[in-house]
């Protein structure tokens, strides 16, 4: 089945700062969100970007399906980014399954 | 437009018995995705409903099993629950077709004792 890797696993940064997170994808797939899931577990939409380039605020992300992999940016790093940024691919196997990737824990410093 | 509503938030059970969750997706979405959140195994797809058809299913026993209604409320059950589906259950729902952006509830946290 499709494989989907996040990275880093970890990241800690200082208020301020700038930060790439990567999703690779082992094959193809209809669309792509990332999610940043806060403390109380519930999972916040930040994109939905099946290819190209979108950006909310200090948030931006880029999918290149034909190379497999999205790249999340977030800039100016705020303490309320903290928590677990998620990649999740979909595809269609006659109806829709989706596979998450494993998460960047991300912790940003005061 | 109210969101994705999941009951009950909180559920204890003990070995063996078995539970019913519960989904409203958004107005108008007619598919709904559960998913299962595990501090060792992450994220993983249950199934997915489409118009009262499960459409595509994840690797779980037959424990795990649900349902859609016509007004798209969705229903997943576990029997002979195991300490091993302690979890957090998150569904999602989406329009269904080829824009299947998914929004999530805020999920459902079952303890086995």
């Amino acid at each position: 089945g499709i494989q989907v890797e996040q990275s880093p696993p970890d990241l800690i940064l200082q208020e301020g700062a700038n930060s790439t997170l990567r999703c690779n994808f082992s094959d193809s797939v209809n669309n792509l969100q990332w999610f940043h899931q806060n403390p109380w577990g519930q999972l916040i939409n930040l994109f939905y970007i099946p290819s190209g380039t979108k950006q909310n605020g200090r948030l931006s992300a880029t999918t290149v399906a034909t190379e497999r992999y999205s790249l999340l940016y977030i800039s100016s790093s705020q303490t309320t980014d903290s928590g677990v940024y998620f990649c999740a691919v979909t595809f269609n196997t006659g109806g829709f399954k989706t596979i998450f990737g494993a998460g960047t824990r991300l912790f940003v410093k005061a | 437009k109210a969101g994705v509503t999941q009951t009950p938030r909180y559920l204890i059970k003990t070995r063996g018995q078995q539970v019913t969750l519960s989904c409203s997706p958004i107005s108008g979405h007619r598919s709904v995705s559960w998913y299962q959140q595990t501090p060792g195994q992450g994220l993983q797809f249950l199934f997915e409903y489409f118009s009262e058809t499960q459409r595509n299913k994840g690797n779980f026993p037959g424990r795990f099993s649900g349902r859609q209604f016509s007004n798209s409320r969705s229903e997943m059950n576990v029997s002979t629950l195991e300490l091993g589906d302690s979890a957090l259950y998150l569904c999602a729902s989406s329009l269904g077709q080829t824009n299947n952006e998914q929004f999530f509830g805020p999920g459902t946290r079952l303890t086995v004792l």
